[in-house]
C-alpha cells in the first residue's frame, strides 16, 4: 500500500461546477497536508497549507483534513477552466519529507 | 513566479553522459530540495539541503548527487544517464527555519536521454 493514495482522474466537469479532490494516507503520524496545482510543464505551486482537523478555506477553495479517518480533501467552488490542471496533495511530517500523491488531472469545460 | 529559479530549462543528451542541474531558492530560503518528476512515478523526492549540509535523503539514485553552496545555490548532478532518468527535475525551496514546511517550487528542468 502506498503511504498516500490519489485518484488520478482525469476528471471532467462543467465550468461553475462544486469539484472534490481527495487523498488518503496510511501513517498516523503525518501531520502537515499541502495541495499544489500544477499546470502542464511547470512547477507545483502551493494552494493550501494545513496542520489541523478541520477545514482551512481561502476564497474558492476549501481544504478539509480528517486525521481520524486519514483522508484530506480540496473542494473548488465555483470551478473555472482556468483551474484546470494536475493537482497533487502532499503529506508529511514537520520537518523536511513530504509524500507527495501522484496528482488527479482536473478539466473544467467552459 | 515563486521565486525559485532553475537553469537549464531543458536538456537533452545521450546514455552514459552526465549533467548538472542548477537551482536558486528564493531570498532567504535557506532549505533546497530535489525531486523528479515522471509520467509514471509521480513526484519523488529526491534530496533535501539545509544551509549547505545534507539534510534529509529520498529515492535518490547513486549515480545522482548533489550539493549546496555558501551562496545558497544548489546543484544536482546526474551521471551514466540511461534512458530512465528522462524526466522533469524540480527544485523547491523553504525556510528560513528547519521546520519550516512550505515549499516553493522552480519550474523545473526536462531531462531527455536518448
Amino acid at each position: 500500500q502506498k503511504e498516500v493514495e490519489q485518484d488520478p482522474g482525469p476528471l471532467s466537469v462543467p465550468e461553475g461546477a462544486i469539484v472534490s479532490l481527495n487523498c488518503t494516507y496510511s501513517n498516523s503520524a503525518f501531520q502537515y497536508f499541502m495541495w499544489y496545482r500544477q499546470y502542464s510543464r511547470k512547477g507545483p505551486e502551493l494552494l493550501m497549507y494545513t496542520y489541523s482537523s478541520g477545514n482551512k478555506e481561502d476564497g474558492r477553495f476549501t481544504a478539509q483534513v480528517d486525521k481520524s479517518s486519514k483522508y484530506i480533501s480540496l473542494f473548488i467552488r465555483d470551478s473555472q477552466p482556468s483551474d484546470s490542471a494536475t493537482y497533487l496533495c502532499a503529506i508529511g511530517v514537520r520537518t523536511y519529507k513530504y509524500i507527495f500523491g501522484t496528482g488527479t488531472r482536473l478539466k473544467v469545460l467552459a | 513566479d515563486s521565486g525559485v529559479t532553475q537553469t537549464p530549462k531543458h536538456l537533452i543528451t545521450a546514455t552514459g553522459q552526465r549533467v548538472t542541474l542548477r537551482c536558486s531558492p528564493r531570498s532567504g530560503d535557506l532549505s533546497v530540495y530535489w525531486y523528479q518528476q515522471s509520467l509514471d512515478q509521480g513526484l519523488q523526492f529526491l534530496i533535501q539541503y539545509y544551509n549547505g549540509e545534507e539534510r534529509a535523503k529520498g529515492n535518490i539514485l547513486e549515480r545522482f548527487s548533489a550539493q549546496q553552496f555558501p551562496d545558497l545555490h544548489s546543484e544536482l548532478n546526474l551521471s551514466s544517464l540511461e534512458l530512465g532518468d528522462s524526466a522533469l527535475y524540480f527544485c523547491a525551496s523553504s525556510g528560513p527555519g528547519q521546520g519550516q514546511d512550505t515549499q516553493y517550487f522552480g519550474p523545473g528542468t526536462r531531462l531527455t536521454v536518448l
